[in-house]
């Protein structure tokens, strides 16, 4: 497959371990956001949102917490597998529901 | 499989040429957005098309044009090509113009610019 290639943060965890990806983002007034994987050679795939008038929300092996003071977003993986080795990408809801991404984690995720 | 494809996988061609991505989206979805992901500039948003009508555009550049078909498929002109267009193009849709949540993405096309 083919990689995104973007000269991007690493983050490198054992099989089993718990990951925490960060993001920050720049719109104090964004209400929605959403964090997207994208695996080698593939297009980003919805993990989990959260909406501005939540600081927590769980899904399957994930947790995102947002933090409005800061403006911070954190995705936290837990039992990190091999197959969620993949660039990680946090959203925002901007004008007319377009997504404006950030720049990007890779996890890196070692047996 | 998120139910959008798109085509070409992978397209080559030269400085100054003009190429068309087509997007079909998935069964039922009304609206389709263009993204850019380059090295240096990460996932862009380009533009949003609703049932045919253009709705939001985003950095999308004079030389780059898109339409939605009344069959909702939809395709990416880009013209005048030049080497820092080299990049995945992806499209991605959604049952609803509001929800953002659902928008699902293509596995992309990857530009490459001689």
């Amino acid at each position: 497959g083919e990689s995104v290639g973007l000269h991007l943060p690493t983050l490198s965890v054992q099989e089993g371990d718990n990951s925490i990806i960060n993001c920050a983002y720049s719109n104090s007034a964004s209400d929605y956001f959403i964090w997207y994987k994208q695996e080698s050679g593939k297009g980003p795939q919805f993990i989990i949102d959260i909406r501005s008038n939540m600081d927590k929300r769980q899904g399957q092996r994930v947790t995102v917490l947002l933090n409005k003071t800061v403006k911070h977003l954190s995705l936290q993986i837990a039992a990190t597998q091999p197959g969620d080795s993949a660039v990680y990408f946090c959203a925002e809801r901007g004008g007319y529901n377009k997504l404006i991404f950030g720049a990007g984690t890779r996890l890196a995720v070692h047996p | 499989d998120s139910g959008v494809t798109q085509t070409p996988k992978h397209l080559i061609t030269a400085t100054g040429q003009r190429v068309t991505l087509r997007c079909s989206p998935r069964s039922g979805d009304l609206s389709v957005y263009w993204y850019q992901q380059s090295l240096d500039q990460g996932l862009q948003f380009l533009i949003q098309y609703y049932n045919g009508e253009e709705r939001a555009k985003g950095n999308i550049l004079e030389r780059f044009s898109a339409q939605q078909f009344p069959d909702l498929h939809s395709e990416l002109n880009l013209s005048s090509l030049e080497l820092g267009d080299s990049a995945l193009y992806f499209c991605a849709s959604s049952a609803k113009l509001e929800t953002v949540a659902e928008q699902f993405f293509g596995p992309g096309t990857r530009l490459t610019v001689l």
